[in-house]
């Protein structure tokens, strides 16, 4: 989910659990939807993208879903390993530029050995 | 390719004074953007050039903040006076397709700290 403060919603798992990292995108007219990982100490990194005209999308494990009818995106990844724990963000656009890029506030995930 | 490069890594500074972030996008990239992130705020667009030439600067707070980037290899973040509000980790992203793929790729990130 989103943060609404200054804590950042935390997903716990262990390891090889499936994991889902829900998020809620703000603008109806968005039509354009990215994922990133982003760990400690360094720059958000590309993961997966999705457009309108889908609802699913799937990478190396991991699952992009889309429901535009409740303005909700979610990334599922299977097998979770230790390497994933990260703060993972969802990213909406209008795909009119760059300037309309909004990220979401980011999920920690947290995977136990 | 290395990857985007940015400098100083961390900063430490005193209101009042100058700083200054350096950035090295990947070579070929014609898109370079500037970010800040704060637990509050998140991830905040500054400012983003294509082609060496600023495309949309309204994310740059205010009149003491100032970016540029003189040639394709190389763009800088100025703060001028800094105060304790512009603490943040400032990211340098850029990119080689116009929007359409999200794939931005980010420098490790400048991490300011205004005493």
């Amino acid at each position: 989910g989103e943060s609404v403060g200054l804590h950042l919603p935390t997903l716990s798992v262990q390891e090889g659990d499936n994991s889902i990292i829900n998020c809620a995108y703000s603008n109806s007219a968005s039509d354009y939807f990215i994922w990133y990982k982003q760990e400690s100490g360094k720059g958000p990194q590309f993961i997966i993208d999705i457009r309108s005209n889908m609802d699913k999308r799937q990478g190396q494990r991991v699952t992009v879903l889309l429901n535009k009818t409740v303005k909700h995106l979610s990334l599922q990844i299977a097998a979770t390993q230790p390497g994933d724990s990260a703060v993972y963000f969802c990213a909406e656009n209008r795909n009119s530029g760059y300037s309309t890029l909004t990220f979401g506030k980011g999920t920690m995930l947290l995977v136990s050995p | 390719d290395a990857g985007v490069i940015q400098s100083p890594r961390h900063e430490v500074t005193e209101m009042g004074q100058e700083v200054t972030l350096r950035c090295k996008p990947i070579s070929g990239h014609d898109y370079l953007f500037w970010y800040r992130q704060t637990m509050m705020r998140g991830l905040e667009l500054l400012i983003y050039f294509n082609n060496n030439v600023p495309i949309d600067d309204s994310g740059m707070p205010e009149d003491r903040f100032s970016a540029k980037m003189p040639n394709a290899s190389f763009s800088t973040l100025k703060i001028q006076p800094s105060e304790p509000r512009d603490s943040a980790v400032y990211f340098c992203a850029s990119s080689l397709f116009n929007f359409g793929t999200g794939e931005l790729f980010f420098g490790e990130g400048s991490r300011l700290t205004v005493l």
